[in-house]
């Protein structure tokens, strides 16, 4: 296993299209979390799953975005009618938790860097 | 005010130096506290993890945790140019939250 792997790395759009993002964790790992980072920043959470549920949204997560984890191995993160004000670094982090404890921290993929024109 | 508050730095120090890196925070609720590594346009990556109160050694890193002052520190002795990167601090309720909590991160430069 080589890690969280994110796709793709790069992507330009025009404001107002709609971009997917792809996280495949850790093989493993069982909790998956989305984070956002902007320039000078620390990275933002989104949300995070749980094998396929969603258990966690952050109020930075408008309804123009959404991410799904259908059967608990990889999660897509897709934003709607993206805005400029969406250009940033989309992180995804994997886990592996039991019997509600941590067992291995987050590792985090290299990210998808979204530019919004 | 953010819950987490980091100095941005940028912090230069010459090769071989003892580096001190440090964070504050708000909720006395936070119980885990990690140190990440970040290089330019990269994920972080994780460096050290502890749990409450105490010092936890890594070879050149050291971590330490004050709850009853709110403080976090990292020490990297014997600081090396391949150490130039961001780190971030990060803290998180218990083992079953699900979300970290970041600083924004401290730029850190070793001069050969």
């Amino acid at each position: 296993d080589t890690g969280v792997s994110q796709n793709p790395r790069h992507k330009i759009t025009k404001r107002g299209q709609n971009v997917t993002f792809r996280c495949d964790p850790i093989s493993e790992h069982n909790r998956l979390y989305w984070y956002r980072q902007t320039l000078g920043q620390g990275p933002e959470f989104l949300t995070y799953f749980q094998n396929e549920a969603q258990l966690e949204k952050s109020r930075l997560l408008s309804d123009r975005f959404s991410a799904e984890r259908p059967k608990g191995s990889f999660s897509t993160l897709e934003i709607q009618r993206t805005e400029q004000g969406d250009s940033a670094m989309y992180l995804c982090a994997s886990s592996f938790m039991r019997g509600g404890n941590l067992v291995t921290e987050a590792f985090f993929g290299q990210g998808t860097r979204l530019t919004v024109v | 005010q953010k819950e987490v508050e980091q100095d941005p730095g940028p912090l230069s120090v010459p090769e071989g130096a003892i580096v001190s890196l440090n964070c504050t925070y708000s909720n006395s609720a936070f119980q885990y506290f990690m140190w990440y590594r970040q290089y330019s346009r990269k994920g972080p990556e994780l460096l050290m993890y502890t749990y409450s109160s105490g010092n936890k050694e890594d070879g050149r890193f050291t971590a330490q945790v004050d709850k009853s002052s709110k403080y976090i520190s990292l020490f990297i002795r014997d600081s090396q140019p391949s150490d130039s990167a961001t780190y971030l601090c990060a803290m998180i309720l218990n083992t079953n939250a699900g979300k970290s909590t970041f600083g924004d991160g401290t730029t850190l430069t070793v001069k050969p």
